[in-house]
């Protein structure tokens, strides 16, 4: 069974500053089908990264992703107001077919 | 136009069954190809946690079942319409969460299009 586990919890930082959430895997999984997603109060998920390092449609440039095997991370240079926000990695493939990370909370320090 | 649209009922009751229809219309449908060339997700979020996929369905009637809810769970497509459903049987307190639709490229098996969620509770 995949379990993506990621890090820190909570991310407290100031607008400006870089933020580097991690995605584990409990086993190494395929790249190419890693994703993440930004969650806001009330909203449905968007999808800033597949393929572990492609940015979506309309994905400003501060947002990248990186890694491979069982360590990908997504780093965001400059944080916006508007980034304070959850993230979740995401794998699909293997067992079980798709499966979310916990969660990781971006807050205004 | 909303790319995808959940509907069904926001109050079910312990033991019955929960029913949600995704409407898929616009970019969600024609864009990167046709209602076939993807899968159709389910998501849920219970109240202040994390996202849990529920399952997905193809146009041909291929499925993938969360294995925590697959013995309660049908999801099915239906092309004529633009819709897909999900059916949660002998639903209890936990199953109370908000309900994602969303649209599965199995290329990159990310999920680029969701509806925008409907709150269902369970209570008699």
């Amino acid at each position: 069974e995949i379990v993506l586990t990621q890090s820190p919890g909570t991310l407290s930082l100031s607008p400006g500053e870089r933020a580097t959430l991690s995605c584990r895997a409990s086993q190494s999984v395929s790249s190419t089908y890693l994703a993440w997603y930004q969650q806001k109060p009330g909203q449905a998920p968007r999808l800033l990264i597949y393929g572990a390092s492609r940015r979506a449609t309309g994905i400003p440039d501060r947002f990248s992703g990186s890694g491979s095997g069982t360590d990908f991370t997504l780093t965001i240079s400059r944080l916006e107001p508007e980034d304070f926000a959850v993230y979740y990695c995401q794998h699909y493939g293997g067992s079980p077919p798709l499966t979310f990370g916990g969660g990781t909370k971006v807050e205004i320090k | 136009q909303v790319p995808l649209q959940e509907s069904g009922p926001g109050l079910v009751k312990p033991s019955e069954t929960l029913s949600l229809t995704c409407t898929v219309s616009g970019g969600a449908v024609s864009d990167g190809g046709s209602i076939s060339d993807f899968f159709w997700s389910w998501i849920r979020q219970p109240p202040g946690k994390g996202l849990e996929w529920i399952g997905y369905a193809s146009h041909s009637g291929s499925v993938n079942y969360n294995p925590s809810l697959e013995n309660r769970v049908t999801i099915s497509v239906d092309t004529s319409t633009n819709q897909f459903s999900l059916n949660l049987a002998s639903v209890t307190a936990a199953d109370a969460a908000v309900y994602f639709c969303a649209r599965l490229s199995p290329h990159w098996g990310s999920m680029g299009y969701w509806g925008q969620g409907v709150v269902v509770t369970v209570s008699s």
